[in-house]
């Protein structure tokens, strides 16, 4: 079955660069999303299609992907930025369609 | 403002049935297929199943799949999930949410609140 795969936990200083990674072997053709879950509330999208940025997500949430890797990055991260991070995207033929196992993202 | 409203979670004992719906509103529900993700306590979210605007195609993950039957009434706007034959592992908050695109193959832009199923004896 089609994985996609993040690191568990990012620990950043408030005012510093978090980049969160998401491997994949579809990611090459298949655009990532990726969502903000913050403890007892539903997932927001952050970025959609690998870069878009929908317009009330704050701009230092941005997303890139290279290869096999997509990377969600937050410039000057923000305590309130303190969540759970997935990415989802879908396997070549678009049938498997998967979640990371979720990055935590600590700002402190 | 897109809105999403689930109803119909609650609690079952293994081999029944249950049936959740999803109420949608500020959007034009017929232009856009629609999907339900799970997450069971302290886990990452789970897509279950999904279905095209026009219901021409219907996608299931293999966990429920011949178990469970996705469903919409566009006049209604309104999304369907038929839970059968349920599972001790089918416990989770059940969300509702709405593909960017009109075919099953983009992520999700809304998320409703959530549904909680519990299956226990």
């Amino acid at each position: 079955s089609y994985e996609l795969t993040q690191p568990p936990s990012v620990s950043v200083s408030p005012g510093q660069t978090a980049r969160i990674t998401c491997s994949g072997d579809a990611l090459p053709r298949k655009f990532a999303f990726w969502y903000q879950q913050k403890s007892g509330q539903a997932p927001v999208l952050v970025i959609y299609e690998d870069t878009k940025r929908p317009s009330e997500i704050p701009q230092r949430f941005s997303g890139s992907s290279s290869g096999t890797t997509a990377t969600l990055t937050i410039s000057g991260a923000q305590v309130e930025d303190e969540a759970d991070y997935y990415c989802y995207s879908t396997d070549n033929s678009g049938d498997q369609k998967v979640f990371g196992g979720g990055t935590k993202l600590t700002v402190l | 403002e897109v809105q999403l409203m689930e109803a119909g979670g609650g609690l079952a004992q293994p081999g029944r049935s249950l049936r959740l719906s999803c109420a949608a509103s500020g959007f034009k529900f017929d232009d856009f297929a629609m999907h339900w993700v799970r997450q069971a306590p302290g886990k990452g979210p789970e897509w279950v199943a999904g279905i095209t605007w026009n219901s021409g195609t219907t996608e299931y993950a293999d966990s429920v799949r011949g178990r469970f039957t996705i469903s919409r009434d566009n006049s209604k706007k309104s999304l369907f999930l038929q839970m059968d034959r349920l599972r001790f592992n089918d416990t989770a908050l059940y969300y509702c949410a709405k593909d960017v695109e009109a075919a099953a193959d983009g992520g999700f832009d809304h998320w409703g609140q959530g549904t909680l199923v519990s299956v226990s004896s």
